[in-house]
């Protein structure tokens, strides 16, 4: 069975650095691509960029190019999506998912960034 | 980047009805890489369409999708309760693999 397992919900301060994770089995990892999704409060879905695990290779979107970081661990089967300086802006949950069409989801990641 | 606009913003049936949502893209979506997709309040999106017409494995056959270059349609043939909730469209013929706004449909 496929699984994307992300890590758990975060409560940041604005500035503050953060590396959420999505963990792949049940599969090859290092043959698909693992795209991040954000979806804002009450918002729809909005895509941010996606990996190859295999050459990691990357591909942002222009919104997101510069604000965050998306890596993989081809050793451990693990995405990642990192932020450097955190805004209240980037409040939100954020998906991983498997393959340049979602065939299956993470549960979601709850980054919450307040003051 | 293209852009896709989804319509109607908001749709309003009984089930047992036909539902068609309409997804416009930008520029023309190449190789018909389209996909559709189904997200529940408190849930991760659910892939439904890939290809513009591929049903995804576990996807029920009331769901079907058509169309090439700019129009794509998805229709469910009849409404289950369980159907309503929002649908996204996805375009990955080209980076950044966007998505529309979504079509949210729910019990009139």
């Amino acid at each position: 069975e496929v699984q994307l397992v992300q890590s758990g919900a975060e409560v940041k301060k604005p500035g503050e650095s953060l590396k959420i994770s999505c963990k792949g089995s049940g599969y090859s990892f290092s043959t698909y691509w693992i795209a991040w999704v954000r979806q804002m409060p009450g918002k729809g879905l909005e895509w941010m960029g996606v990996i190859f695990p295999a050459d990691s290779e990357t591909r942002y979107s222009p919104s997101f190019q510069g604000q965050v970081t998306i890596s993989a661990d081809k050793s451990i089967s693990t995405a990642y999506l990192q932020w450097g300086s955190l805004k209240a802006s980037d409040t939100a949950m954020y998906y991983c998912a498997r393959h340049l069409y979602g065939t299956d989801w993470g549960q979601g990641t709850l980054v919450t960034v307040s003051s | 980047e293209i852009v896709l606009t989804q319509s109607p913003a908001t749709l309003s049936l009984s089930p047992g009805e036909r539902a068609t949502l309409s997804c416009r893209a930008s520029q023309s979506v190449s190789n018909r890489y389209l996909a559709w997709y189904q997200q529940k309040p408190g849930q991760a999106p659910r892939l439904l369409i890939y290809g513009a017409s591929s049903r995804a494995t576990g996807s029920p056959d009331r769901f079907s999708g058509s169309g090439s270059g700019t129009d794509f349609t998805l229709t469910i043939s009849r409404l289950e309760p369980e159907d309503f909730a929002v649908y996204y469209c996805q375009q990955y013929g080209g980076s950044p693999y966007t998505f529309g706004q979504g079509t949210k449909l729910e019990i009139k």
